[in-house]
């Protein structure tokens, strides 16, 4: 059964800064790998979106890679904003008939002006 | 991009009652819909997944007598609490994965149940 880990579960920094939030996952037999935002009381808005045969994903001031072998996803913010406050969700699909997601607990992030 | 609409947004109900929340695939059609509940500050937990024509799949521990789930026509999916309770009451997400393309996932903005 697939497993996702997120870390940290909170993170806070100034304004500008650069920042890495981390995901992991136990069955590196993955399909593809996402990035979400979510801000408090609303739904899922879908930032990267990785296949299992690429290395990285690159949006604007966003970046996502995946490295398969050791079960690990990372999501480069640059320049961080207050904007960018939210919880930061990543969900790992293992393929199959329906291509199900397992989703980790979240990474909330808060930046300061 | 893809969307995908809920409706309600949010739904207040007398314990007892039974709900019906609405996802629908706006501008693409869905092989598969998906449905979430996730509780104050945890994470998405998938309760079904529903291929149009065919009976939903449950995960375990979600009762399927309580959770009635119609996947009616490639862009409709419904979900019914029936007899809702206060423990019922949670943020339901939906989410469609069209029947091309890179098989991702388009979620809706979400309905937040509250049974009294």
């Amino acid at each position: 059964k697939q497993e996702v880990t997120q870390i940290p579960a909170a993170l806070s920094v100034p304004e500008g800064e650069n920042l890495v939030l981390n995901c992991s996952f136990t069955d590196s037999a993955i399909y593809n790998l996402q990035w979400f935002r979510q801000d408090p009381g609303k739904g899922l808005t879908s930032l990267l979106l990785i296949q299992s045969s690429q290395r990285e994903q690159t949006s604007g001031r966003l970046n996502a890679s995946l490295d398969k072998s050791s079960g690990r996803s990372t999501l480069y913010i640059a320049a961080s904003q207050p904007g960018d406050s939210a919880t930061y969700l990543c969900a790992a699909s293992t393929g199959g008939s329906n291509y199900k997601l397992t989703f980790g607990k979240g990474t909330l992030l808060t930046v300061n002006p | 991009g893809a969307v995908v609409s809920q409706h309600p947004s949010w739904v207040i109900c007398k314990s007892g009652t039974s709900v019906k929340i609405e996802c629908r695939s706006l501008d693409f059609q869905a092989t598969t819909m998906f449905w979430y509940r996730q509780f104050p500050k945890q994470s998405l937990m998938l309760m079904a997944t529903s291929n149009e024509g065919s009976k939903a799949t449950y995960e375990q521990g979600v009762e399927k007598d309580k959770f009635l789930i119609n996947h009616a026509s490639l862009t409709l999916s419904t979900l019914t609490v029936t007899s809702a309770h206060p423990e019922d009451s949670s943020f339901y997400i939906c989410s469609a994965r069209a029947s091309s393309g890179n098989n991702e996932q388009f979620f809706g903005p979400g309905t937040r149940l509250t049974v009294l």
